[in-house]
């Protein structure tokens, strides 16, 4: 079965570089979200979408962006990157908005140096 | 507010039963388990909804008492497969999400052969 696609999996970027992160939802699916974890956290949300509108924000950083496309997929643009920011990205899917399992992208691994 | 997990950490023989137990302050309207192993992405076990309704995998059970606004999470006959970390993710009622959850901070489960 089709999963979640995140690119890339891995990204290195200096300080004050910018990032793109895009994620690719399982075919029907409407809904996607973003999720940040740091190494021995708990996922943390960050933003949604569902039918290509902002549905929900979380702990998103203002120099931290996203949208959905036309053809579902989103992007999570980041700039002005700091030390802090380096993290697991992960990026979920659904359908319908809510009360459905969320399927879970591999992950994109952000470092900043 | 994130929910708590309980107990952090749980080491077992293969074979062996476990229960892990998630609890919020806020009323819920949906709880979602996950197991992720180091540096992959969370897997989806089950979720439950507020009213009764749950999906998930043959093999896991699991449990939500709305009055208490916890849930427990049944492991049993143990494999070496389970270990990993399980967390919770809690959808809050009353509120306009579109799924949005909010992590405990798990709890790391070790199956020894």
């Amino acid at each position: 079965a089709a999963g979640v696609i995140q690119s890339p999996r891995h990204l290195i970027k200096e300080k004050r570089e910018t990032a793109t992160l895009k994620c690719y939802p399982i075919p029907r699916h409407d809904t996607v979200y973003w999720y940040q974890q740091g190494p021995g956290q708990d996922p943390q949300f960050l933003i949604s979408f569902y039918e290509k509108m902002q549905s929900d924000k979380g702990s998103i950083p203002d120099r931290f962006s996203a949208q959905q496309f036309s053809d579902y997929h989103s992007e999570l643009n980041m700039s002005s990157l700091e030390l802090g920011d380096s993290a697991l990205y992960f990026c979920a899917s659904t359908w319908g908005g809510s009360a459905y399992e969320q399927y879970f992208g591999p992950g994109t691994r952000l470092t900043v140096t | 507010q994130q929910p708590v997990q309980s107990p952090q950490a749980v080491i077992l023989r293969e074979g062996e039963d476990a229960v892990i137990n998630c609890s919020s302050s806020k009323a819920l309207y949906s709880v979602h388990w996950y197991r992720q192993k180091h540096g992959e992405a969370p897997v989806f076990l089950m979720i439950l909804l507020k009213g009764g309704e749950q999906k998930g995998h043959e093999k896991i059970s699991a449990s939500f008492n709305e009055k208490k606004q916890q849930s427990s999470l049944y492991l049993t006959a143990s494999q070496l497969s389970y270990s990993g970390t399980y967390f919770c993710g809690t959808e809050y009622a009353g509120g306009t999400s579109y799924g949005k959850l909010t992590f405990g901070q798990g709890t790391i489960l070790t199956v020894h052969p």
